[in-house]
């Protein structure tokens, strides 16, 4: 299996530009979660996904953020409008069956730099 | 607020020493705890767990203590090898109230000195 796949790797945009990430997860994964790794407050969970419908979305920063997962092999996250604050690296992750984070298996992320 | 926390942003060490990287939370409702390490340009990956039941777990060269009383957690690593040189990120889940969301903790950088 080829892992957890994140596109694009890199991303820099300029405020108020509209951002779109994309996730792949583990084919057979029922769980995806969306994360974003910041130096000041490190991995913060955004978002989780179990088969496809959005269960927790308490992380998600503002309305600014959106994320859908149209059916089980794909899922967004989309910044709109973008702002230098939103700078990070995001994660996206899947699990086989469980939130337990043995499970968790994580992409390589998208490095985001809003100017 | 931050709820795991990482106080050591950084931690440098000689091949073969022991390293000991320090987490501490505020949330005692966390009954479950990860330790996840992190090379560059990759994602996050699993390395050892604990539960509140216990004080210790052990899994080779790794080692996690609890200490629950004061809400600390240490992960030791001997002997320390060039390899371990990665970000440590330590987290907490509250597996009976919050469904077992991850809290992570800021990280460490683990430099490893041959």
């Amino acid at each position: 299996d080829a892992g957890v796949i994140q596109s694009p790797r890199h991303e820099v945009t300029e405020m108020g530009q509209e951002v779109t990430l994309r996730c792949k997860p583990i084919s057979g994964h029922d769980y995806l979660f969306w994360y974003r790794q910041t130096m000041m407050r490190g991995l913060e969970l955004l978002i989780y996904f179990n088969n496809n419908v959005p269960i927790d979305d308490s992380g998600m920063p503002e309305d600014r953020f959106s994320a859908k997962m149209p059916n089980a092999s794909f899922s967004t996250l989309k910044i709109q409008p973008s702002e230098p604050r939103d700078s990070a690296v995001y994660f996206c992750a899947s699990s086989p069956a469980s939130l337990r984070g043995e499970t968790q298996y994580f992409g390589p992320g998208t490095r985001l730099l809003v100017l | 607020d931050q709820q795991v926390k990482q106080n050591s942003p950084s931690l440098s060490v000689q091949e073969g020493r022991i390293s000991i990287l320090n987490c501490d939370y505020t949330n005692s409702m966390f009954d479950y705890f990860l330790w996840y390490k992190k090379y560059p340009a990759e994602g996050p990956t699993f390395l050892i767990s604990i539960s509140s039941i216990k004080d210790k777990n052990e899994d080779g060269r790794f080692t996690v203590f609890l200490n629950k009383s004061a809400k600390h957690l240490s992960l030791h690593i001997v002997p320390s090898q060039p390899g371990d040189s990665a970000v440590y990120f330590c987290a907490a889940s509250a597996l009976k109230s919050s469904g077992d969301k991850l809290t992570f903790g800021t990280g460490t950088r683990l430099a490893v000195r041959p």
